[in-house]
Parts: C-alpha cells; structure tokens; sequence
C-alpha cells in the first residue's frame, strides 16, 4: 500500500480536462514538495511537474499541478489522445526518510 | 547530450548478491544528486536510495536499509548499486536518475534484476 494515494484510474475525452489527486499526510505532502511523473508503458517515466507546482522546459501548459494542506492535484487540460499513460505523484517523506510514491492513475483518452 | 546507462542486472537466486552500474555521460556525477528509482513488474515506481553531489551522504529506503549501498566514482563518472541479501520482492527494473524531480531530471533506460531460485 502506497504512502501517497492516487485514484487507480481516470479518463476523458479529447479535449476535456482530467484531475489527478494525490493525497499524503503532514510528513510528506503537508512538509515538503510534490513532483509529477508521466510513464509510458515500457518506457522510463518523464518529469512533469516539480516544486508542486513548476513545469520543467519542453512541458506544455497545459499540464498543471497544485497543493493544499496535505494533498496535490494533477490537471491536463486538452486532452490528447498521447496523454494515455500512467502518471505518479512523489514527495519526500520526512519519517521515512527517503521519497514515497503515489500508486499512479492511469488515464485513458476515451 | 545527457546520457545514462545502467548495466548489471541479471538472474540472482534469493539471498544473493548484485552490483548495478549507471555510466553517465554529458554531465558530472560528482555534480548532481545521484538515484536509483525500481519498478516490478507490472507495478508502480518505488524510490529505492540517493546520493548527494556533495560529499558521501547517503538515503535508502527503509526496504532496503542495510541490504543495498549506492556509492559513486567520480574519476569514472558512474554511479553503483550494491545490492546483497536479495529477495523475490526485490525484483524489478532499477533506473538510474539524475537530479530526481529537478531541473536536470534525467533517466536511463533501466536494467531487470530477477531474484528467483
């Protein structure tokens, strides 16, 4: 079972927009920051989103990220049909010392 | 160009011992915070341990705590993780990270470790 919780699954049709939650507790989300990746099946995950809220050169607006409290959000606005992937959330857990991840969402373009 | 290239995995019987290797390549490791990130089969990414670009300050995670060590060579700009006393739940792809959530996050392709009798 993961620290981090995140919906197994989420969809949309192209053009929507689709949220991810990602929800944590005081040790990890509520303490430090949250990072989103986007993996491809077979492929090595792709950095999203970092400092909760950042998009690193090359990733379009219209992925956005957001924090509250003790939860993130993921929102892809747009939707395409090469948005079908897995997407996690991440952060660092001070207990735990080391970074924990969300289980991952699935999103599937209907 | 950044490059990452992780080699080493292989068929190990449980209780065994492995040592991966991430050759990098377009950057210093002795610059950047160093990860090694798995993924079983099927199943998500579990951030496994780090080291810091400074110094020899080390993280692992509580799974792996005292079982693997990452370590660094700077004078062959790669990265290394021993891993002992593996288990089947140990199995997974390993990929190497550099600068893990940061401006210069980058990945390698991955190598499979599979611990099997």
């Amino acid at each position: 079972q993961s620290v981090l919780t995140q919906p197994p699954s989420a969809s949309g049709t192209p053009g929507q927009r689709v949220t991810i939650s990602c929800s944590g507790s005081s040790s990890n989300i509520g303490n430090d920051n949250v990072y989103w990746y986007r993996q491809v099946p077979g492929t090595a995950p792709k950095l999203l989103i970092y400092k909760n809220i950042h998009r690193p050169s090359g990733v379009p607006d219209r992925f956005s990220g957001s924090k509250s409290g003790t939860s993130a959000s993921l929102a892809i606005s747009g939707l395409r049909p090469d948005d079908e992937a897995d997407y996690y959330c991440v952060g660092w857990d001070a207990i735990l010392s080391g970074y924990v991840f969300g289980s991952g969402t699935w999103v599937t373009v209907l | 160009e950044v490059q990452l290239v992780e080699s080493g995995g292989d068929l190990v019987h449980p209780g065994g011992s492995l040592r991966l290797s991430c050759a990098a390549s377009g950057f210093t490791v002795s610059n950047s915070w160093m990860h090694w990130v798995r993924q079983a089969p099927g199943k998500g990414l579990v951030w496994v341990a780090r080291i810091a670009d400074y110094g020899s300050r080390t993280d692992h995670a509580e799974s792996v705590r005292g079982r693997f060590t990452i370590s660094r060579d700077n004078a062959k700009n790669m990265v290394f993780l021993q891993m002992s006393l593996l288990r089947a739940e140990d199995t997974a792809v390993y990929y190497c990270v550099r600068d893990f959530g940061g401006g210069d996050d980058s990945w390698g392709q991955g190598t499979l470790v599979t611990v099997s009798s």
